[in-house]
This record gives structure tokens, sequence and C-alpha cells, in this order.
């Protein structure tokens, strides 16, 4: 079965770190870009970043970059997010999502759950 | 990376058809054919229904349909069932890897 798994949500304190993990099972992981996408409570959908295949290329919105790393593992078929310096306003569910074709995010994970509140 | 513009809500009856707007630029919808929809509902994870402007993916119901004319792309629901009813959202390209830009999403209620 094709499927991602996140982890490692949970509360932190405003300026704290967070490492959200994905694993992947079910096909061919490092053939596919990767992307986290979050989604605060009540609101719409955001892409946060992808990540090429071989983890040679990485995009960020504008709202994360410098705080947030995007990597991958392709032998532990594994996608990760660094979140550095969190803010109130990143508190929302992140799912890791791969992307088929330019744009299309065929395969979706359940969602890890992130809290920045003090 | 502003958000794609979408009607809050929309709604219908069962059987009837309902079409939803996603508005963007010249720099992402009206630039490209990379605009795909999500459907989801509450308290789960988003599934892709349209992809490449008007291409279904495998097992979605072709009462779905996309369409696009200049920066403006559209979802049309046919035939209308109870569990269509959810929030929907645009996604578009916005050149090269460096951004995609969601839609803020649709409530479509079945009346």
């Amino acid at each position: 079965e094709v499927q991602l798994v996140e982890s490692g949500g949970g509360l932190v304190q405003p300026g704290g770190s967070l490492r959200l993990s994905c694993a992947a099972s079910g096909f061919t992981f490092s053939s596919y870009w990767m992307s986290w996408v979050r989604q605060a409570p009540g609101k719409g959908l955001e892409w946060v970043a992808n990540i090429k295949q071989d983890g040679s290329e990485k995009y960020y919105v504008d709202s994360v970059k410098g705080r947030f790393t995007i990597s991958r593992d392709n032998a532990k078929n594994s996608l990760y997010l660094q979140m550095n310096s969190l803010r109130a306003e990143d508190t929302a569910v992140y799912y890791c999502a791969r992307e088929d074709r330019p744009n299309a995010f065929d395969i979706w994970g359940q969602g890890t759950m992130v809290t920045v509140s003090s | 990376q502003s958000a794609l513009t979408q009607p809050r809500s929309v709604s219908g009856s069962p059987g009837q058809s309902v079409t939803i707007s996603c508005t963007g630029t010249s720099s992402d919808v009206g630039g490209y054919n990379y605009v795909s929809w999500y459907q989801q509902h509450p308290g789960k994870a988003p599934k892709l229904m349209i992809y490449d402007v008007s291409k279904r993916p495998s097992g979605v119901p072709d009462r779905f349909s996309g369409s696009k004319s200049g920066n403006t792309a559209s979802l049309t629901i046919s035939g209308l069932q109870a569990e269509d009813e959810a929030d929907y959202y645009c996604c578009s390209y916005a050149g090269s890897y460096t951004s995609r830009v969601f839609g803020g999403g649709t409530k479509l209620t079945v009346l």
C-alpha cells in the first residue's frame, strides 16, 4: 500500500525548534519530488517547501525561508522538516505529500499537529 | 506568493451542477497548465481530484471536471451527491519549482 506517515509534531514554545519526519512506503521514494503542506486551524492549505528527488534542489514559501529546512534520506525512505525559530503563526497541521508531476500532490499523509504557544 | 481567489462557499441540490472558480494571475494560473484541485472532508487529508487543469486521477468520478480560461480555473461537479459536501482547494504552479500556491478554499454544501 502506498503510504506516507508523519510524526514529530507537538507543543513547542515560541522561538523553539521541532523536527518533523515523514516515512514513505509502497513506492520508490527516491523517484519523486516531495513537499510539506500545512493547514492552520480552521484555515486553508499552504504549501511550505519541496525537495527534488536527489535533494539537490529545495524551495520554500517566503514566510519560512531561513527558519525551516527540508531534507530527505532516500536510503531510509524518509522526508524531514527542521523547524527553527518557531512562531505562533506556524501552528498548523503539517502534511507531507508526494508530487507525482508538477503541482499534482497525489499521495498525502494523515498530518501531524504543531502547536507553538507559551 | 499571494493565495489564489476562490468563493468562500457554494451550494447545490442533489443532482444539480456547481462550479467553483479559482482566480490567479498570469504568473500562476494564467501562465501554466498546472492547476490542480483537492477535496478535503473534515478532519481528513486532502485528496487530488484534478491535475493539469482538466485531468482526473484514476478512481475520481467523471462527474468532476476542470477547465481554465485566462487567469481563472474552474472545477465543475455535476450530478451532485451528498458525499461531495466538502472543502475544495485549487492549487497552481507559479514558475519552476520555486513555489506552488493554493486558493483559500471553497466550502461546498449539498442542500
